[in-house]
C-alpha cells in the first residue's frame, strides 16, 4: 500500500517570501499525487494534481509542484506568499490499481507573518 | 451542482448515544471515503467503498459502521458514542483511478463537527 510523509508540521514564512512544502511518498509504481488546502473551518480544496507526463504541474492560486521520481517527492512551491495562503496543506497519494484508497499525509500548517 | 453533501454540520452527542452521519454525492462517483480529522493528526481513513455494496475498513474503523446500498449515499454510523470519537468528519468521493481519463481527484464535503460529552 502507498504512504505519504509531510516532514514539516508547521512552517512560518514572511509575506512575499517564497515557499516550499515537502511531500515524500512510498509506492512501488508510479502514483498519482495531489495537494489540497484547507482553510480554518472549511473542507479540503484541490490545489493541483499529478497523473503523468510533465513533472512540473501548475495549480490554482499561483502554486506549482514538481514530481521527482528519483526522490519519491512531490513538493509544493509558491514564489511569493500572500497572507491569505495561511492554511493547512495536505499531500495525498493514490494508486492506479488494486482498489486502494487515497492516502493523506498529516498536513503542514502554514503561517504567514507581515 | 451540489457535489458532496454532509449532514449535519454540527452535533453534540452524549456518551453511549448513537447517530448516523449522512453523506451523499451527485457526481456518480464510485469511490467514497470517510475520514476523521483531529488537530495535528491529519486525515485518518475510517472506511471506504469502491462501489455500491462494497465497503472496506480503513486505518481507524473501530466504533464505526458503514453501508453503501446506492452509488450516491455512504452513511457513517456511530453505535455507542465515546469521547474519543470527538472529531471533525469528512466524506469524500472520486471516480475510480483511470489512466485513460485521468479524472481521479477526490471531492470533499464541508465536514461534520461532532462532540461527544
Amino acid at each position: 500500500a502507498q504512504s505519504v510523509t509531510q516532514p514539516d508540521i508547521h512552517i512560518t514564512v514572511s509575506e512575499g517570501a517564497s515557499l516550499e512544502l515537502r511531500c515524500n511518498y512510498s509506492y512501488g509504481a508510479t502514483p498519482y499525487l495531489f495537494w489540497y488546502v484547507q482553510s480554518p473551518g472549511q473542507g479540503l480544496q484541490l490545489l493541483l494534481k499529478y497523473f503523468s507526463g510533465d513533472t512540473l504541474v501548475q495549480g490554482i492560486k499561483g502554486f506549482e509542484a514538481e514530481f521527482k521520481r528519483s526522490q519519491s517527492s512531490f513538493n509544493l512551491r509558491k514564489p511569493s506568499v500572500h497572507w491569505s495562503d495561511a492554511a493547512e496543506y495536505f499531500c495525498a497519494v493514490g494508486a492506479w490499481s488494486g482498489n486502494t484508497p487515497l492516502v493523506f499525509g498529516k498536513g503542514t500548517r502554514l503561517s504567514v507573518i507581515a | 451542482n451540489a457535489g458532496v453533501t454532509q449532514t449535519p454540520k454540527f452535533r453534540i452527542l452524549k456518551i453511549g448515544q448513537s447517530m448516523t452521519l449522512q453523506c451523499t454525492q451527485d457526481m456518480n462517483h464510485n469511490y467514497m471515503y470517510w475520514y476523521r480529522q483531529d488537530p495535528g493528526m491529519g486525515l485518518k481513513l475510517i472506511y471506504y467503498s469502491v462501489g455500491a455494496g462494497i465497503t472496506d475498513k480503513g486505518e481507524v474503523p473501530n466504533g464505526y459502521n458503514v453501508s453503501r446500498s446506492t452509488t450516491e449515499d455512504f452513511p457513517l454510523r456511530l453505535e455507542l458514542a465515546a469521547p474519543s470519537q470527538t472529531s471533525v468528519y469528512f466524506c469524500a468521493s472520486s471516480y475510480s483511478p483511470d489512466q485513460q481519463t485521468m479524472n481521479t481527484e477526490a471531492f470533499f464535503g464541508q465536514g461534520t463537527r461532532l462532540t461527544v460529552v
